[in-house]
């Protein structure tokens, strides 16, 4: 199957700092790429979904001036946690379509102290 | 907002028994996936269930679409310790996913 990355893998940062996270597809374009969030024991919870080459749009209850997504190729998008606090703290995975299938990056665990 | 449901939410069972887990919604899906997550890791993708009643089998498990394509079932037979893990369902276009079950098969 595709191969989709994230980097980094995990991240420890201060309250009131931004920290930017990279999603790659490596061998193919996707147009769409969406982002989640998990916390401990639970589901994923679909954040936003990113177009290439346009705004993105966000789950209603998500903050798009705290979560920017940018989707600026075919093949990386980004979402930057803004002014980040504890409560920030999760697990941040994004996934890529190629045709009717997604395929999901490894994961970035955000610890903000 | 495309809402789906999965039952059992846990499930807790012996080496070798079988199993069931439901996705349901009232939504409508061009098509549903399964996916299996362990701990600290991302999804992965297990199956994608586009056709109305399709069956598919993937060696021990056998995934089934409803004819109405609002609700899907994940079987597993002869359960091992190896299966052990998150279950999520989601369906297409809009990628939500379920509340996920979680299965522990104890040898």
């Amino acid at each position: 199957g595709a191969v989709v990355s994230q980097h980094p893998s995990w991240v420890i940062c201060k309250s009131g700092t931004s920290v930017k996270i990279e999603c790659r597809s490596l061998d193919f374009q996707a147009t769409t790429m969406f982002w989640y969030r998990q916390f401990p024991k639970q589901s994923l919870m679909l954040m936003a979904t990113s177009n290439e080459g346009s705004k993105a749009t966000y789950e209603q209850g998500v903050e798009k001036d705290k979560f920017l997504i940018n989707h600026a190729s075919l093949t990386l998008s980004t979402l930057t946690v803004t002014s980040a606090h504890p409560e920030d703290s999760s697990f941040y995975i994004c996934s890529a379509r190629e045709d009717a299938q997604q395929f999901f990056g490894p994961g970035t665990r955000l610890t903000v102290l | 907002t495309q809402l789906l449901e999965q039952s059992p939410q846990f499930l807790s069972i012996q080496e070798g028994e079988n199993l069931t887990v439901y996705c349901n919604s009232s939504s409508v899906f061009s098509s549903l996936q399964w996916y299996r997550q362990e701990p600290g890791e991302g999804p992965v993708l297990l199956v994608t269930v586009v056709t109305g009643g399709e069956v598919k089998k993937l060696k021990r498990l056998t995934f089934q679409f409803g004819d109405a394509r609002k609700d899907s079932s994940l079987h597993i037979t002869a359960a091992q310790p190896g299966d052990t893990g998150l279950y999520l369902c989601a369906g297409d276009p809009a990628m939500r996913f379920g509340a996920g079950t979680r299965l522990t098969v104890k040898p």
